[in-house]
């Protein structure tokens, strides 16, 4: 199984700061056929069920504002939220689709 | 609207069954794969099963192969989990999920979720 580790656990940023959050995958998910990284980040609100951020490392799903990015190719990625909003405040998971079975993150949350 | 709306979800003893469904609606349900994810309570996310577009491919997780079936009937635009000899570790809030990748395979992200349906394995 391919295990993504994220980090921190948990961050504290103020309002109008940017927020970094890391996820590492055990192996690359970078598909070399087609040039791509089966890599996506999801938010999740408190009884919500999550919301689809990012997909192949670094397009934004549709309606995403653009203060929110990914970046980052093979085993090492990267979520930045450029300036954080009151919103904003959630939990954060990578999840690779590469190999089943899909795997996800730890989580981390995001806390003003 | 893309719509995922889950049911089934209920209060079981363990070694009991459950069928839960999963009604999708404002798409072409036969062109994606699917996907159950679940969510124990204050925990992360688990993908538990998946179906391909065609329903020819489909995957468990170790933790519930042999245990739950996946299906889907395109005629009726639902996903079912019918669920099997039931643990107190299967309790969670279980996700209908959406692939939108292009080739219907389950090797995708997920673009729409359902609200979940709560699943509680007690005595």
């Amino acid at each position: 199984d391919i295990v993504m580790t994220q980090s921190p656990d948990s961050l504290a940023v103020s309002l109008g700061e940017r927020a970094t959050i890391n996820c590492k995958s055990s192996q690359s998910v970078f598909y070399d056929s087609n040039k791509k990284d089966y890599l996506a980040w999801y938010q999740q609100k408190p009884g919500l069920p999550p919301k689809l951020l990012i997909y192949w490392a670094s397009t934004r799903e549709s309606g995403v504002p653009d203060r929110f990015s990914g970046s980052g190719s093979g085993t090492d990625f990267t979520l930045t939220i450029s300036s954080l909003q009151a919103e904003d405040v959630a939990i954060y998971y990578c999840h690779q689709y590469y190999a089943v079975p899909l795997t996800f993150g730890g989580g981390t949350k995001v806390d003003i | 609207e893309v719509r995922l709306v889950e049911s089934g979800g209920d209060l079981v003893q363990p070694g009991g069954s459950l069928r839960l469904s999963c009604e999708a609606s404002a798409f072409m349900f036969n062109s994606n794969g699917m996907h159950w994810v679940r969510q124990a309570p204050g925990k992360g996310l688990e993908c538990v099963s998946a179906i391909s577009k065609d329903g020819k491919d489909v995957f468990y997780a170790d933790s519930v192969r042999g245990r739950f079936t996946i299906s889907r009937d395109d005629s009726e635009n639902r996903l079912y989990l019918q669920m099997a000899s039931l643990r107190p570790e299967d309790t969670a809030i279980y996700y209908c999920a959406r692939g939108p990748n292009p080739t219907g395979s389950y090797y995708s992200w997920f673009d729409s979720w359902g609200q979940g349906t709560l699943v509680i394995v007690s005595s």
